[in-house]
This record gives structure tokens, sequence and C-alpha cells, in this order.
């Protein structure tokens, strides 16, 4: 099993649209959770934390589950600067391999006038 | 100016040469990784290094190979480069100081194509 698994898309919504993405996460010691964007051809940059209780920030909810070790993002209202690849990226708490964070392979989001 | 940078943006080279890429940042952190991303694969760690006597293999360290210079440099390096090392490159930065909200700051990227 992977350890964070997207869902690839593409989502392809209208502008105004809400939509959710999900993530999964194997290693149920991880410490902590983001969600990263990345644009085409740029680097991946920090969206928002993910906290037990949940959160939000402005258009972007985050939500954890840990008993099913998933995280989820919703985005209210579209707008066409949405369009990017959402990464889910899993904080694991040591080195190993792979470091201390595990990115996903991301969901890519289209917003379509 | 930016935090992290890299040089150069864009390389092209042939099989067989030698080229490093370089990484700076002046955010102060300790922390440093290179990734790779190619298409459909997503960001693979190829080295890390938690501080400048440091150095951690990644997932993908095979024909690779890292210095770090300094807290604010680490570079990366690719001793006789082949056709399937083409893939964009990300440097990226953390501070352990964070605790459990230690994140990374990534570079802009460098483009690699070898011929």
């Amino acid at each position: 099993r992977k350890e964070v698994e997207q869902d690839p898309g593409p989502f392809n919504v209208p502008e105004g649209a809400t939509v959710a993405f999900n993530c999964t996460y194997s290693n149920s010691a991880s410490q902590s959770f983001f969600w990263y964007r990345q644009d085409c051809r740029k680097e991946p940059k920090l969206l928002m934390s993910v906290y037990s209780s949940g959160n939000e920030d402005g258009r972007f909810t985050a939500q954890l589950n840990r008993a099913s070790q998933y995280i989820s993002l919703l985005i209210r209202d579209s707008k066409l600067s949405d369009s990017a690849t959402y990464l889910c990226v899993v904080n694991i708490g040591y080195g190993g391999s792979q470091g201390n964070l595990i990115f996903g392979k991301g969901t890519k989001l289209s917003v379509k006038p | 100016d930016a935090d992290v940078t890299q040089t150069p943006r864009n390389r092209i080279t042939k099989t067989g040469k030698r080229i490093m890429l370089e990484c700076s940042q002046t955010k102060g952190h300790d922390r440093m990784y290179w990734y790779r991303q190619d298409p459909g694969l997503g960001l693979r760690l190829i080295y890390y290094s938690f501080d400048v006597k440091d150095i951690n293999k990644g997932e993908i360290s095979d024909g690779y190979s890292v210095s770090r210079q300094a807290q604010a440099k680490f570079s990366l390096s690719l001793e006789s480069a082949i056709p399937n090392q083409t893939a964009l490159y990300f440097c990226a930065t953390s501070d352990p100081g964070t605790g459990e909200q230690e994140t990374q700051y990534f570079g802009p990227g460098t483009r690699l194509l070898v011929l």
C-alpha cells in the first residue's frame, strides 16, 4: 500500500462549484498533515496545515480523521485561479529513505469559465 | 528576493557529462532536501541533510551525490548523466524548530534535459 494516496483526477469543474479532494495515509504514527498547491511547472507551495479539529482558511476547509487515516480538502466557490495540482502531505516524524515528509502524487483541478 | 534559489533554472546536457545543480537558502533552516519530479510519479526524495555534517540517502539516490557546503548551500551532482535523469529537480528546506508543524519550502526548480 502506498504511503499517501490521492485520486489523480483531473477534476474539471465550473467556476463557483464546490469541489472536494480526499487523501488516505498508511502510517498510523503520522504526526502532522498539510495540503500543498502546485501550479504547472512551478514549485509546490504550502496551502494550509490540517488540524485534528478541522480548519478553514477563506474558501478552503481541511478535515482530518485519524481513526480512518483520511484527510480532505474542500474548496468552495471555485475560481479560475484555483486550477492547479493539490498535494496531500504527511509528516511521519522521522527520517529514513523518504525523509520526514511524504508527498502524495497530487490531484489535478481544472476550473472552467 | 526568493528565500530558496536554484541554479541553473534550465540545463541541457549530454549523456556521460558531469553536472552540478546548486541550491541556496536565506531562511536559516538547518534541513535541506533534493527531490526530482517526473510526470505521474510525484515528488521523489534523492538526498537530504539535517545539518551541515549530516547527509542521508533518499528513495532514489543511485546516480546522484550531494555536498552540503554550508548551512545555506546544498548541491546535487550527477557524476555521469543519463537520459532517464531528465526531470524537474527541486531543492527544499525546513526548520525542525517548528515541531509537528515542520513543513518544507521549495525552490523554483531546475529543469534538466539529458540527451
